[in-house]
């Protein structure tokens, strides 16, 4: 069974840089066909993808983060993780890590729904 | 971005009665569209995928309908367990978004 586990600080100051980690068990982010991704919720609200890592690298990002944004993979450790720069109040979320299942047909495979999620990280943004 | 409006945003229902939630999309959307359930302190759980597609273990009162701009999940014999929140999600334009959510309460 796939587990996801988000670790990091849970306080950030403005302006600073949030980084968080998610370690994947139970699979590997580095094979076959699959995407790693962050999404966020602020509390009693929705949900906001943040963006997601292909097992080749690659990378998405969600046009109202994407100027701030980056993810990573570390391949070695079956991690990947999140970097938001130059962070404000409105950061404050519960962060998600999860695995985005794929859609597959003859034009090729596409990324569908989130069928694996970690526990979440409370990040507060406060000085 | 593709704009998914959920409706009611929160619902009061009986155990045993059958709740209806709908998900409209801002554009076509095709059956790129998922459910989750999410309950206070947890992460969503995937219960439908591709509109209709029931994820495993997920129990068979769950069903969604649709396609192209309007969706709708039923929960069927409403269990104690099935009070939470549910959202729906589309794949289908980057970038992804979700529903504003639905909250099914205890009447």
């Amino acid at each position: 069974q796939m587990q996801l586990q988000e670790s990091g600080p849970g306080l950030v100051k403005p302006s600073q840089t949030l980084s968080l980690t998610c370690t994947v068990s139970g699979g590997s982010i580095s094979s076959g066909v699959s995407y790693w991704s962050w999404i966020r919720q602020p509390a009693g609200k929705g949900l906001e993808w943040i963006g997601r890592i292909y097992t080749s690298g690659r990378t998405n990002y969600n046009p109202s983060l994407k100027s701030r944004v980056t993810i990573s993979g570390d391949t070695s450790k079956n991690q990947f993780s999140l970097r938001l720069t130059s962070v404000t109040a409105a950061d404050t979320a519960v962060y998600y890590c999860a695995r985005e299942q794929y859609y597959y047909d003859s034009s090729g495979y596409y990324p569908n729904h989130f069928d694996y999620w970690g526990q979440g990280a409370l990040v507060t943004v406060s000085s | 971005d593709i704009q998914m409006t959920q409706s009611p945003s929160s619902v009061s229902a009986s155990v045993g009665d059958t709740v209806t939630i709908s998900c409209r999309a801002s554009q076509d959307i095709s059956n790129w569209l998922a459910w989750y359930q999410q309950k206070p302190g947890e992460a969503p759980k995937v219960l439908i995928y591709s509109v209709s597609s029931l994820q495993s273990g997920v129990p068979s009162r769950f069903s969604g309908s649709g396609s192209g701009t309007d969706f709708t999940l039923t929960i069927s014999r409403l269990q104690p367990e099935d009070f939470a929140s549910y959202f729906c999600q589309q794949a289908n334009r980057f970038p992804v978004t979700f529903g504003g959510g639905t909250k099914v309460e205890i009447k």
